[in-house]
């Protein structure tokens, strides 16, 4: 079966940098939530999106920005990248509340 | 690759009684840690308990517990005294004790949403 999909798998940018992670959520899935997972932290919701309109917001910096496209895919956009922002990035897709499925992640890494 | 299997979608509880909450999960790894999440409403993650795979006595926090049977590979989490604040979705989740390359050593189940019954 088809499952999240996130890409890139691993990204490396510099301080100021900016960066655009990739979620494809599970066919016919309507809700995608995007979460922050620093080291040895537990996940923080960051932002989510139901049938391409934001739904929910968490913990999200104003120099970060999402949406969800006409395909249902989602993207995050990250600006002016900081050390701190080093983390993992992982999101997860649902169909009315149920049957979360996540992504394996996209470890972004800030020098 | 790890699985989690989390087989109840939904769950309903009487205030005060007590409910359990089945996980079981796939893996050819010894060495693991075990945790179920709590997410309410605000969508946050928040830790309801851990188990390290290599301790064989069941990790307990306060009214939180778990049945941990390795050979199984089975994680349930038990909640006594419900309160109407443990209405939520639970997630259980897998983290090998390996790190790979890119760290992703998370996996997660499809969650249970519990509901509470005053």
């Amino acid at each position: 079966a088809a499952g999240v999909i996130q890409s890139p798998r691993h990204l490396i940018k510099e301080k100021r940098e900016t960066a655009t992670l990739k979620c494809y959520p599970i066919p016919r899935h309507d809700t995608v939530y995007w979460y922050q997972q620093g080291p040895g932290q537990d996940p923080q919701f960051l932002i989510s999106f139901y049938e391409k309109m934001q739904s929910d917001k968490g913990s999200i910096p104003d120099r970060f920005s999402a949406q969800q496209f006409s395909d249902y895919h989602s993207e995050l956009n990250m600006s002016s990248l900081e050390l701190g922002d080093s983390a993992l990035y992982f999101c997860a897709s649902s169909f009315r509340g149920a049957g979360y499925t996540f992504g394996s992640g996209t470890r972004l890494t800030v020098v | 690759a790890q699985t989690v299997t989390q087989s109840q979608p939904e769950m309903s509880v009487q205030e005060a009684e007590t409910v359990t909450l089945s996980c079981t999960y796939d893996t050819s790894e010894s060495d693991y840690y075990l945790f179920w999440y709590k997410q309410p409403p605000s969508r946050q993650m928040i830790l309801v308990i851990r188990q390290e795979a290599y301790k064989q006595q069941n990790a307990t926090e306060n009214r939180f517990s778990v049945n941990f049977q390795k050979a199984a590979k089975s994680f349930s989490l038990k909640i006594s005294d419900s309160q109407l604040g443990d209405a939520a979705m639970y997630f259980c989740a897998y983290r090998s004790a390996f790190v790979d390359n890119y760290g992703q050593n998370f996996v997660f189940g499809p969650g249970t949403r519990l509901s509470v019954l005053p």
